[in-house]
């Protein structure tokens, strides 16, 4: 079955970096674009990046362009937010979410990794 | 940018029909898709393709989209189908996903 796992979260000053991950198995990795989609404590759910099944195309939301990085690894299977000069107001559970290639949903989700950023 | 506008809340009792819409400039003209989310757990996708449903959704979800509108129905309502609903495209001129705010469904 389709599985997305989060990990990387944690409490980080700010200003500070992190870098989370998502683990995929279940399904044909390489066949598949992933998003970032984070959710503030109390609010809604918020899109942050987007990479294509190939790697070649990434679009960011812009409060997070220059700042974050979003990458994968076809020898891993893994897809990666690089997350730097963090605010105050990047504080939420992020979620890895794969894009069905046909209908462009957000058809599976991982359970999320919580990112808190505090002095 | 592209928004999308919901209800905050939608109030129904057991069994009857719940209507959650969500409107946007030509939205009939992009694929809408609706996810649920439940308290302290992950969002699910529930609706696809304005009206398609994955494969375990059950058939009371429906969907439909025209001119500005899109409308999440969820009939005969089960206390199970407490939750957060959120709409959501692609919007092509700026190749950002954009959800809407979320409409809190509350079973009576």
């Amino acid at each position: 079955q389709v599985q997305l796992v989060e990990s990387g979260g944690g409490v980080v000053q700010p200003g500070g970096s992190l870098r989370l991950s998502c683990a995929a198995s279940g399904f044909t990795y390489t066949r598949y674009g992933f998003h970032w989609v984070r959710q503030a404590p109390g609010k809604g759910l918020e899109w942050v990046a987007v990479i294509w099944f190939d790697g070649r195309d990434k679009y960011y939301v812009d409060s997070v362009k220059g700042r974050f990085t979003i990458s994968r690894d076809n020898t891993k299977n893994t897809v990666s937010l690089q997350m730097n000069s963090l605010r105050a107001d990047d504080t939420a559970i992020y979620y890895c979410a794969r894009r069905d290639p046909g209908s462009g949903a957000a058809d599976s989700w991982g359970q999320g990794t919580l990112v808190t950023v505090s002095s | 940018s592209y928004v999308l506008t919901q209800p905050p809340s939608v109030s129904v009792a057991p069994g009857k029909t719940a209507k959650i819409a969500c409107g946007g400039n030509n939205l009939g003209a992009k694929s809408v898709h609706w996810y649920q989310q439940k308290p302290g757990q992950a969002p699910v996708l529930v609706i696809y393709y304005d009206s398609a449903r994955p494969s375990g959704i059950p058939e009371r979800f429906s969907g439909s989209s025209s001119g500005n509108t899109a409308t999440l129905t969820i009939s005969s309502i089960e206390a199970g189908d407490e939750a957060d609903y959120y709409c959501q495209v692609w919007d092509s001129n700026s190749d950002h996903m954009v959800f809407g705010g979320g409409t809190k469904l509350t079973v009576l």
